[in-house]
């Protein structure tokens, strides 16, 4: 249990062009879900927590309007990449969590998509 | 920012030896999580700890959450080839919305 899937798995885009990230909870229902940016050799940076049905909070130093995040429903949230640039070129991953599938909030992670841009 | 420190940054083993890895906070934790992630894939949860001394196995695996809340050990025994990867502690507080805290991870390498 607690499958989390993203797609596309890697992209490649033109600069100035935007790119849209799936990330789907197969098996559970995610009240959060969270999206990560993973730069080589580093650990994991939160970019912003998203609650379905309402916008998501956004970490310090990421733009919102960069990084257009939908938590549609309680099984997908997407994160758009707007107008992507070369340095955008990153690992991103996302995670879900649900209250009632672990004692606390447990997040499990998708597979990751390696964004590479042009 | 990280506020866990995770120790040893990497680990040169070969196999058959057992592995120990650390991390500390300066922040109570409610939860620690120990992942591992494989080049180019997302992490994979190995073990969850909720309360404070609680130990915990999977497999070769163990892993503790320390009485003061403020640290958690992961052990593996017996290493073998396929546990080459990067080893991550993570945290959570009250106060953190659920929102996890993630160490800089360590790096096993296995030899044969």
């Amino acid at each position: 249990g607690a499958v989390v899937s993203q797609h596309p798995s890697r992209v490649i885009c033109k600069s100035g062009t935007s790119v849209k990230i799936e990330c789907r909870s197969l098996d559970f229902q995610a009240t959060t879900m969270f999206w990560y940016r993973q730069f080589p050799k580093k650990s994991l940076m939160l970019m912003a927590t998203s609650n379905e049905g309402s916008k998501a909070t956004y970490e310090q130093g990421v733009e919102k309007d960069k990084f257009l995040i939908n938590h549609a429903s309680l099984t997908l949230s997407t994160l758009t990449v707007t107008s992507a640039h070369p340095e955008d070129s990153s690992f991103y991953i996302c995670s879900a969590s649900h209250l009632g599938l672990a004692p606390t909030d447990t997040q499990y992670f998708g597979p990751g998509t390696r964004l590479t841009v042009l | 920012g990280q506020q866990l420190n995770q120790s040893p940054q990497s680990m040169f083993i070969q196999e058959g030896e057992d592995v120990s890895m650390n991390c500390t906070s300066s922040s109570i934790f409610n939860t620690w999580l120990w992942y591992k992630q494989d080049p180019g894939e997302g992490p994979v949860l190995l073990i969850a700890l909720y309360k404070a001394g609680e130990l915990t196995s999977n497999g070769r695996l163990t892993a503790q959450f320390g009485i003061t809340r403020k640290d958690s050990f992961l052990n593996i025994s017996a290493s073998i080839p396929s546990d080459v990867g990067i080893y991550f502690c993570a945290g959570q507080s009250t106060d953190s919305w659920g929102k996890l805290q993630f160490g800089a991870g360590t790096q096993v390498v296995v030899t044969p």
